[in-house]
């Protein structure tokens, strides 16, 4: 079945340091992928939802110069971290969502997640 | 009120037994339902769709009673592996909506 790869799946870093993670669809092309982010004994929190060749639809309360995000192709997004501090970190999970098709079956594949950890 | 909500639990459950939990939805126009399990700071992986007639999956039933918004798990036989995250999905105005989840535990 389809998979979505993210990379790195861990990161510690430093107060201040830009972090990107990659979310890639490895077997079909995905227009749209989501980002999550999750914070310890809580639900999934959408971050963004980005499409392919446009600008990124943001959710309300998240900083989209913070939280950059880049869909170059059918199957590669990428959200960067920008000058990351401490509560920034949490559990972000990318998602793709399928071909046309498969949605009712499988509406969204996710990657494994990347645990970011600010010193 | 919440677009979606469910008991976070947790549900401490003896192995073997049956256990059913609820999730709520707010918008009846909703049009998709789906359970999806979450292992302690994983990725959230689909269980099942859930059908207006209701479907079955090994020991996971999910039923959709669409009069009085709600959707529902039912688990028999529980295996200590069932212990995770249950999240209640809701596709809703083109957007998949989350439930918070139910934290579901299996004692041996």
């Amino acid at each position: 079945g389809a998979v979505v790869s993210q990379h790195p799946s861990w990161v510690i870093c430093k107060s201040g340091t830009s972090v990107k993670i990659e979310c890639r669809s490895l077997d079909f092309q995905a227009t749209t992928m989501f980002w999550y982010r999750q914070f310890p004994k809580q639900s999934l929190m959408l971050m963004a939802t980005s499409n392919e060749g446009s600008k990124a639809t943001y959710e309300q309360g998240v900083e989209k110069d913070k939280f950059l995000i880049n869909h170059a192709s059918l199957t590669l997004s990428t959200l960067t971290v920008t000058s990351a501090h401490p509560e920034d970190s949490s559990f972000y999970i990318c998602s793709a969502r399928p071909p046309v098709g498969e949605y009712s079956n499988q509406p969204q594949h996710f990657g494994d997640g990347t645990r970011l950890s600010i010193l | 009120r919440k677009e979606v909500e469910q008991d976070p639990g947790p549900f401490n459950v003896p192995e073997g037994a049956t256990v059913a939990f609820n999730c709520t939805y707010s918008n009846s126009a909703s049009q998709s339902f789906f359970w999806y399990r979450q292992d302690c700071r994983k990725e959230p992986k689909l269980l099942m769709s859930v059908y207006s007639s209701g479907n079955e999956d090994g020991r996971f039933t999910a039923q959709l009673n669409r009069a009085s918004q709600y959707i529902s798990l039912l688990i028999r036989d529980s295996k200590l592996s069932d212990s995770a995250t249950y999240l209640c999905v809701v596709f809703s105005n083109y957007q998949l909506i989350w439930g918070a989840g139910t934290k579901l535990i299996i004692k041996p």
